[in-house]
Parts: structure tokens; sequence; C-alpha cells
């Protein structure tokens, strides 16, 4: 039992390039989530899938993408990369999204130069 | 201003000594209060919450919620190195709606 698989685990992106976080979970929950975090800003969520078939705009959505492609998996896309999206990324689960508890997966660190 | 506000630390503490985590907070429309624990390079894992005012202990870590304050705490009693970690509190009105999360703060515990 994984519970929550993100990757890659690192990644450097020039500014311009796109690239795909992917995340995975075993856990079969239907909600799933993607957020930030940055020093001094806390978690802030991106998108967020309520259930299969559905996703909605988080705090910060602008410059990403989600697909959320099938029960487990639950993609994040940076169409073009800005030094601004510097940051780690976690994507997170939960039974549902009235539940309280959020499974993490182990996080992205991705760096735009 | 923000919803949440958490003071980052750093905290450094004794081993055994106890430990008072806070955070406080705007919007009076929050029901559910939590505590995650988030250890250095991986993502963070709910340590306790609680539903409105009043305390919840778990061993040694007790979760106290003063809403006509709006504030609330996280004590850890006895702390152990291994409690060196980064604390975050998060918050949540119930229903289909989002949870808010604090900046962390950041808990070291010196043998």
């Amino acid at each position: 039992n994984a519970g929550v698989t993100q990757t890659p685990k690192f990644q450097v992106l020039k500014t311009g390039q796109s690239m795909t976080l992917q995340c995975a979970q075993d856990m079969n929950h239907n909600s799933m989530y993607w957020y930030r975090q940055d020093p001094g800003m806390g978690l802030r969520l991106i998108y967020y899938s309520a259930s299969e078939g559905t996703t909605d705009k988080g705090e910060v959505p602008n410059g990403y993408n989600v697909s959320r492609l099938n029960k487990r998996e639950f993609s994040l896309r940076l169409e073009s990369a800005a030094p601004s999206q510097t940051s780690v990324y976690f994507c997170a689960s939960s039974a549902s999204s009235g539940s309280l508890e959020q499974y993490f997966g182990p996080g992205t660190r991705l760096t735009v130069t | 201003q923000k919803e949440v506000e958490q003071d980052p630390g750093p905290l450094s503490v004794p081993e055994g000594a106890i430990v008072s985590l806070n955070c406080t907070y705007s919007n009076s429309a929050f029901q559910y209060f939590m505590w995650y624990r988030q250890y250095s390079r991986k993502g963070p894992e709910l340590l306790m919450y609680t539903y409105s005012s009043g305390n919840k202990e778990d061993g040694r870590f007790t979760a106290q919620v003063d809403k006509s304050s709006k504030y609330i705490s996280l004590f850890i009693r006895d702390s152990q190195p291994s409690d060196s970690a980064t604390y975050l509190c998060a918050m949540y009105t119930g229903g289909y709606q989002k949870v808010t999360f604090g900046t962390g703060t950041k808990l070291q515990v010196i043998p």
C-alpha cells in the first residue's frame, strides 16, 4: 500500500519549458488535490478534483492545468514554466471533498531558471 | 491579512520540555481545527483534529481551541528529538469547502 506517489521527485526547467507532474493514489479516494508550498506562504491550493470527472480551481490556478485521468491519477501540467513557479508541489487525496484528513505525497521540488 | 497566522519559528527547545505551538485566525466560520506534522523533505501528515472549541488529548499531544479568541494551540509534553519537524495548523468550515493551512512553525528538540 504505497499511499500517494508523485513523480518526479526533482526537476529543473528553463523558463518557457513545459512539464507534467504525475500523482497516483491507491486508497480508493474520491478527491485529489494539488498544492504548492513556498517559504512564508504555506500550502496553497492550485486545483482540486472532488471526484473522478470533475476539476476546480483553487487559490492559485494561473499557469497550471490539471487532468483527472481516472480515479487513481491526477496530473498537473505547467505549459510554459516561469521562475515564479519554483516551488515544492504536493499532491494529496482524501476519501471525499468533505473529509478532514488529506493524505499527502512526498512532493516534487521544481526549480525554474 | 491572512485568514490563518502562524509564527514560523524556528523554535528550539531542550528534550523533555513542554512545547506550545499556536495559530490565530480571522474566519469565524471555521469549525474544524487540525494540526499536521511535516518532517523535512516529506509531505504533511495529520496529527490530530478538534471540532469547535475545547481540548483534545492524544498521548503527549494536546490540541486546544478557543473560538472566542480565534486562537488554537498544540501542546507537546516531554518533547523528544523525533518531534523535530514543522507543524502546520489547518482549518476548515465543513461541508465541501477547502482547507486553509497556516505557514507552519519549525520545531527543533535538542537532545
